[in-house]
């Protein structure tokens, strides 16, 4: 079973710029989590999708962060403009539904300069 | 808020002995507790999941729940170097949302 697919792996971006991220889950899994770690910190959920309807985005950033996830299957994570607070590792998870245990991709680690 | 508390550590423990890991949560109508293994530069990987009380062993892992007391604890037997980690606690809360600790860190230590 291929396991969650992210990219990019890396990004380097000046602050006020704009940034997107990719996630492919799990074949079959209806939820779909995308979650900011800052280094010495336990991830934070920024948004939770339930097939591609949106069920927790209540901390997103709304003023700079969106997501979408238009088929249901893969989801994209834009931030703009990015701000130096924005560091950090994204991770995306995925699960057969809501309450299962989540299944991580690799991440990508955004820096701003 | 509810919340998920972990101590941050770091716990050393010598190679081949118990590592208690401890997890406490704010929700009492919680009902599905994680633990997940993150080495460094890694992504978090699971190791257990535990929906009810007591206790459920998986090779050398044991998660433990006790809804009571609000607490969930994970131990490691016969410690390898290789455990050495930061490991994460998560409840799905009543909210329907996933709520991570900080993670604790450990180090085995041959």
């Amino acid at each position: 079973e291929a396991g969650v697919a992210q990219s990019p792996r890396y990004k380097i971006i000046e602050k006020r710029q704009s940034v997107a991220f990719w996630c492919n889950p799990i074949s079959g899994h209806a939820t779909l989590y995308w979650y900011q770690q800052i280094l010495g910190q336990g991830p934070k959920l920024l948004i939770q999708f339930q097939n591609n309807g949106v069920v927790d985005d209540s901390q997103l950033p709304k003023d700079r962060f969106s997501a979408e996830r238009l088929k249901g299957v893969d989801s994209t994570l834009k931030i703009q403009p990015a701000k130096l607070e924005d560091s950090a590792v994204y991770l995306c998870a995925s699960s057969q539904t809501r309450g299962k245990p989540q299944h991580f991709g690799d991440g990508t680690r955004l820096s701003i300069l | 808020q509810k919340e998920v508390e972990q101590n941050s550590g770091p716990l050393s423990v010598p190679e081949g002995a118990i590592a208690s890991l401890n997890c406490t949560y704010s929700d009492r109508v919680s009902q599905s507790f994680f633990w997940y293994r993150q080495y460094s530069g890694k992504s978090p990987e699971l190791i257990m999941s535990i929906y009810s009380n007591g206790d459920k062993e998986d090779g050398r892992f044991t998660a433990q729940l006790n809804k009571a007391s609000q607490y969930v604890s994970l131990l490691i037997r016969d410690s390898q170097p290789s455990d050495s980690a930061t490991y994460l606690c998560a409840e799905y809360s009543s909210a329907s949302k996933i709520i991570f600790g900080s993670g604790t860190r450990l180090s085995i230590r041959p």
